[in-house]
């Protein structure tokens, strides 16, 4: 089963408006990780959070996490057509082998 | 930094037949994932390998082999391929493997 879960599935949105997107977990986790998927190709990392941060910033990327719930969001401001990817999170479980599992995504479409 | 290189980007084989996909990671990291990315699916978990053990492995059968050699290059091996094999093989480095993951552009093997 998956570790993280992105939500929602797909996002369609217009070039310069904010894009939001979630992911829930299930265990207890050192850090979790932000990706970027341009069409069939491989994964870019985009941002880390560590457990014990709430909030980090990378340029136009936000990212909060928040462990009693078990959740992070992905915020991207003033999108851009060329920010259209799948965003994935990556969990590597806390107290033991590093494991890192990926969500099904969430398919961002930027319409210029 | 030359960044990590998979072999072949494109693969068609026979259902039945084997195949062997090559990876080689980033410079002085010792840490190889294999993942395995279906349209169904998302992105499945296959092994890692760390100092060329394999430290983690998914939950797909054995069928699905690899190893990594002293000079932290990777390979995966599929033998009597299903036409459920086809996918994208990602393989991604890291420097211990709790940290960030550099991905390659991935195998896409297709079983005919």
């Amino acid at each position: 089963s998956q570790q993280g879960e992105e939500d929602p599935q797909a996002l369609s949105i217009q070039e310069g408006e904010n894009a939001t997107m979630n992911c829930s977990y299930k265990t207890s986790i050192n850090n979790l990780q932000w990706y970027r998927q341009n069409s069939g190709r491989g994964l870019v990392h985009l941002i880390l959070i560590r457990s014990n941060e709430r909030e980090k910033h990378s340029g136009r990327l936000r990212v909060t996490l928040d462990t009693s719930k078990k959740s992070s969001s992905l915020l991207i401001t003033a999108s851009r057509a060329a920010d259209t990817a799948s965003y994935f999170c990556a969990t590597p479980p806390s107290g033991g082998s590093y494991i890192p599992t990926f969500g099904r995504g969430t398919s961002l479409i930027v319409h210029p | 930094k030359a960044g990590v290189t998979q072999t072949p980007r494109y693969l068609i084989k026979t259902r039945g037949q084997q195949v062997t996909l090559s990876c080689s990671p980033i410079s002085g990291h010792r840490s190889v994932s294999w993942y395995q990315q279906t349209p169904g699916q998302g992105l499945q978990f296959l092994f890692e390998y760390f100092s060329e053990t394999q430290r983690n492995k998914g939950n797909f059968p054995g069928r699905f082999s690899g190893r990594q050699f002293s000079n932290s290059r990777s390979e995966m091996n599929v033998s009597t391929l299903e036409l459920g094999d086809s996918a994208l093989y990602l393989c991604a480095s890291s420097p211990v493997g709790d940290t960030e993951a550099f991905f390659g552009q991935g195998t896409r093997l297709t079983v005919v």
